[in-house]
Order: structure tokens, then C-alpha cells, then sequence
């Protein structure tokens, strides 16, 4: 398995300012996902990001309103930009393992609340 | 495309009693199947998975699944619920063209009476 930490747990943010998430994984990984969690709903996926290579982002998400980082295999992070009360969401980081029998398995971190006023 | 149907969106059930939560998928070839769980302010812990090979899959918690392929289920079973089982249950197919990006359902939100 892995143990994932994302900072910050929460936070409250103005509409128009940006919150930069991180996400720290305690092993070296492949691929690691940004999913977006709003209320009452379930995950949606808003990227993938591989070391090395631009982020792949999925349909109705774009870099310039989220733009990611993977500076290496342990750590990635998530802005949201130009921030809305629509944005106001549980932000989670996954990660897929490097081989071993955890290979197929994503494990997710603890998620950043974010509320925007 | 692929998708993911839990129907229900609120179960509850009595402590002690035995616990069913629906998932249905749709993939064109063998999906990786996955049933996820989350507490109120925590991330998703994985329950099990299945990936291929014997189709009941047994996991933590006393959790178990099935993998039915005529009837594209893959349904979460407990024969005793405990009350610390209440949390929201997702069910979710990995794509395995697609680097086993998930596609997760809308989540099944279990509630424990005692």
C-alpha cells in the first residue's frame, strides 16, 4: 500500500484568489490522479499526471484552471485557479503503485476541503 | 463508455443484519472492479477488487463481492453489519487501456440502526 498526505486538509478561500494542493506519497509512484469530490456527489476525475510529461486532463477540465505539477515520483500538486463558490469541493489525490502486487490498485490520499466564499 | 450504476443511494439496515449494495458497470471487455468506502472526512479506503481468477473476492472488514459477468454486477456483501459500517460505499471500474483511470459510480450511503 501507500501513504498519502495532502496539504492542506482544508481550507476557505475568496472567490478570485487560487489554493495550490500537494500531495505527498510515501513511495515511488507511476501515475497519480486528481479527482474532484463536490457536495453530495461522487469522485470525478480531473487529471492524470505522470512525472516527467504534461498533465492529461479529462473532459470539462483545463490547465489554466488547473494546472498540476509532478516534479518527481513522490509528489504532485493541484492549483485551482481564479477560484468560485462552484469550485467549493473535497479535492483527492491518488496514486497507482510501481509494480508489486498493489500494481492495478489506486489508493487515495485524505482529500483538501476547500470552501469558497 | 463506460459507466458505473450503484441504484441505491440510501440503504439502512438494522445492526446485525445482512448488508447487499447493487453495482452494476459498463465496460466492453473484463473490467477491474473495485468497492471503495468513505467515512465521513476521510479518503476512500479500498475494501477489495477484482481483477481476473476466482469470482467471489473476499475483503477487509468482513467484505465480500461477486462478480457476475452475465448480469454485468458486481454487488458488495456483509452477512453482519456493524455500526461502524456506516459510511458511503463506491463502487468503481478501472480501465486498463487507459492506465486503470476510475470511473466510479454515485455512491451508496449506509446507514446502521441499532
Amino acid at each position: 500500500s501507500a501513504v498519502i498526505s495532502q496539504k492542506p486538509s482544508r481550507d476557505i478561500c475568496q472567490r478570485g484568489t487560487s489554493l495550490t494542493i500537494q500531495c505527498q506519497v510515501d513511495s515511488q509512484v507511476t501515475m497519480m490522479f486528481w479527482y474532484r469530490q463536490q457536495p453530495g456527489q461522487s469522485l470525478t476525475l480531473i487529471a492524470t499526471a505522470n512525472q516527467g510529461s504534461e498533465a492529461t486532463y479529462e473532459s470539462g477540465f483545463v490547465i489554466d484552471k488547473f494546472p498540476i505539477s509532478r516534479p518527481n515520483l513522490t509528489f504532485s500538486t493541484l492549483t485551482v485557479s481564479n477560484m468560485s463558490p462552484e469550485d467549493s469541493s473535497i479535492y483527492l489525490c491518488s496514486v497507482r503503485l510501481l509494480g508489486g502486487i498493489g500494481y492495478n490498485e489506486q489508493f487515495f490520499g485524505p482529500g483538501t476541503r476547500l470552501t469558497v466564499l | 463508455a463506460q459507466s458505473v450504476t450503484q441504484p441505491d443511494i440510501h440503504i439502512t439496515v438494522s445492526e446485525g443484519a445482512s448488508l447487499e449494495l447493487r453495482c452494476n458497470y459498463s465496460y466492453g471487455a473484463t473490467p477491474y472492479l473495485f468497492w471503495y468506502v468513505q467515512s465521513p472526512g476521510q479518503g476512500l479506503q479500498l475494501l477489495l477488487k477484482y481483477f481476473s481468477g476466482d469470482t467471489l473476492v473476499q475483503g477487509i472488514k468482513g467484505f465480500e463481492a461477486e462478480f457476475k459477468r452475465s448480469q454485468s454486477s458486481f454487488n458488495l456483501r456483509k452477512p453482519s453489519v456493524h455500526w461502524s459500517d456506516a459510511a458511503e460505499y463506491f463502487c468503481a471500474v478501472g480501465e486498463p487501456e487507459y492506465g486503470n483511470k476510475l470511473v466510479f459510480g454515485a455512491g451508496t450511503i449506509l446507514r446502521v440502526k441499532s
